[in-house]
């Protein structure tokens, strides 16, 4: 089993639309959890990150971490086209004497006008 | 210029060329990172660089060589590679206090390569 799984869609939405994207991990050292958003031709640039089980809101965008099933999420409400872009999920732990910092595939959406 | 910046955007080699990326960040940060992305496949650390020392190399083949004069400059030193080599290259930078905070990675835009 990868230790983070995520679907690389890709996902099309019509603007307004809410975007919901999911990770799902297995390594319970696990304790940061970050999303990142990239878009076409440039680097991943941090969107948020969580440390405890919950919900965080940012304007329009809510990460959810959910330890127990080892799920998080990220929300996006009342979508835009400026929203089209890959989303990464990452997660950070230590184990193994040094900090680890492990990413998803990304899931790029599209949010169609 | 503020945050990281890489250089070149786009390079095409030929497999027994040598060719340098470069990695310049302005942030202040003491830890640099180089990371390969591959279509469908997730960001796959390479090397690490803590203090311009090198702490981690996740078993990268030596056609690859790092090389960090100081806190703010990062090189990946490229020669004979393959065509499955060909991706996008990151250089990222962080804050590394000793606690686990690795959100705050930086990341440059990326050098585009192609190996024909």
């Amino acid at each position: 089993q990868k230790e983070v799984e995520q679907d690389p869609g890709p996902l099309s939405v019509p603007e307004g639309a809410i975007v919901s994207l999911n990770c799902t991990y297995s390594n319970s050292a696990f304790q940061y959890f970050m999303w990142y958003r990239q878009y076409s031709r440039k680097g991943p640039e941090l969107l948020m990150y969580t440390y405890s089980s919950g919900n965080k809101e940012d304007g329009r965008f809510t990460a959810q971490v959910d330890k127990s099933s080892k799920y998080i999420s990220l929300f996006i409400r009342d979508s835009q086209p400026s929203d089209s872009a890959t989303y990464l999920c990452a997660m950070s732990g230590y184990w193994g004497g040094s900090e680890k910092l492990v990413f998803g595939k990304g899931t790029k959406l599209t949010v169609n006008p | 210029e503020t945050g990281v910046t890489q250089t070149p955007r786009h390079l095409v080699m030929g497999m027994t060329n040598k060719k340098s990326l470069k990695c310049e960040q302005h942030l202040g940060h003491n830890a640099m990172y180089w990371y390969k992305q591959s279509a469908k496949k997730p960001l796959e650390l390479m090397f690490v660089y803590n203090f311009k020392e090198q702490t981690e190399n996740n078993s990268v083949p030596s056609r690859f060589s790092p090389e960090c004069p100081n806190s703010s400059h990062l090189f990946l030193h490229l020669h004979t590679l393959q065509p499955e080599d060909s991706a996008l290259y990151l250089c990222a930078s962080s804050q590394r206090t000793g606690t686990i905070k690795t959100y705050g990675y930086t990341f440059g835009s990326g050098t585009r390569l192609t190996v024909v």
